[in-house]
């Protein structure tokens, strides 16, 4: 089955850690992007990559990194100056960057206290 | 920046019947799209529209792309108890996929 993976479903860390959530798509999707959601709130992007080794800053990617090292992969770094990192994290691919369509993973719900 | 309003932001229904939503921008979109979240999950496509005046079906669901391009609507018809969840809009514009605060809709039985 062709799709996108996130691992961990739930994440729990302590301030000031630094903690990675990981992103796979079998889905052959050029371009990967992550998405933070906060209760209420509509999806803002925090990162996203067109092409392997090739990512562009999002709306919020203050306190965050990324890789794209591989084309199936696209892990995010949650580092600790995130000042509120506990939030509903996705991931998501599109064939191209100009194709509209993302098709996002199951999402993981990170936990700091 | 380019922003959606999503209206309404919560409707509580009766099993069967239809729903209306809708969002308007102030910014003109290439693509509108809508997405169902379940509770816990990452949102699913259901619905894409590319061109203004456009309507399109999915089973019960129906959507269309405004006349002017800056608004998109939503209509579901005789709901059902696995239509529960949250709605999102999305527009496409120049750069990016811009998404909308979403509609949540509960059913009561």
């Amino acid at each position: 089955d062709g799709g996108i993976t996130q691992s961990p479903k739930y994440l729990f860390r302590k301030e000031g850690q630094n903690v990675t959530l990981s992103c796979e798509q079998n889905l052959n999707h050029d371009a990967m992007y992550w998405y933070r959601q906060d209760p209420g709130q509509g999806l803002r992007l925090i990162y996203y990559s067109q092409i392997v080794n090739d990512f562009q800053k999002g709306d919020i990617a203050e306190g965050y990194s990324v890789s794209r090292e591989k084309k199936e992969s696209f892990p995010l770094t949650v580092t600790s100056a995130q000042k509120n990192p506990t939030a509903f994290y996705l991931c998501a691919s599109s064939l191209q960057r100009a194709a509209p369509e993302q098709y996002f993973g199951p999402g993981t719900r990170l936990t700091v206290t | 920046g380019q922003q959606l309003n999503q209206s309404p932001q919560s409707m509580f229904i009766q099993e069967g019947e239809d729903v209306s939503m809708n969002c308007t921008s102030s910014s003109i979109f290439n693509t509108w799209l809508w997405y169902k979240q379940d509770p816990g999950e990452g949102p699913v496509l259901l619905i894409a529209l590319y061109k203004a005046g456009e309507l399109t079906s999915n089973g019960r669901l129906t959507a269309q792309f405004g006349i002017t391009r800056k608004d998109s609507f939503l209509n579901i018809s005789a709901s059902i108890p696995s239509d529960v969840g949250i709605y999102f809009c999305a527009g496409q514009g120049a750069q990016k996929l811009v998404f909308g605060q979403g509609t949540r809709l509960t059913i009561n039985p």
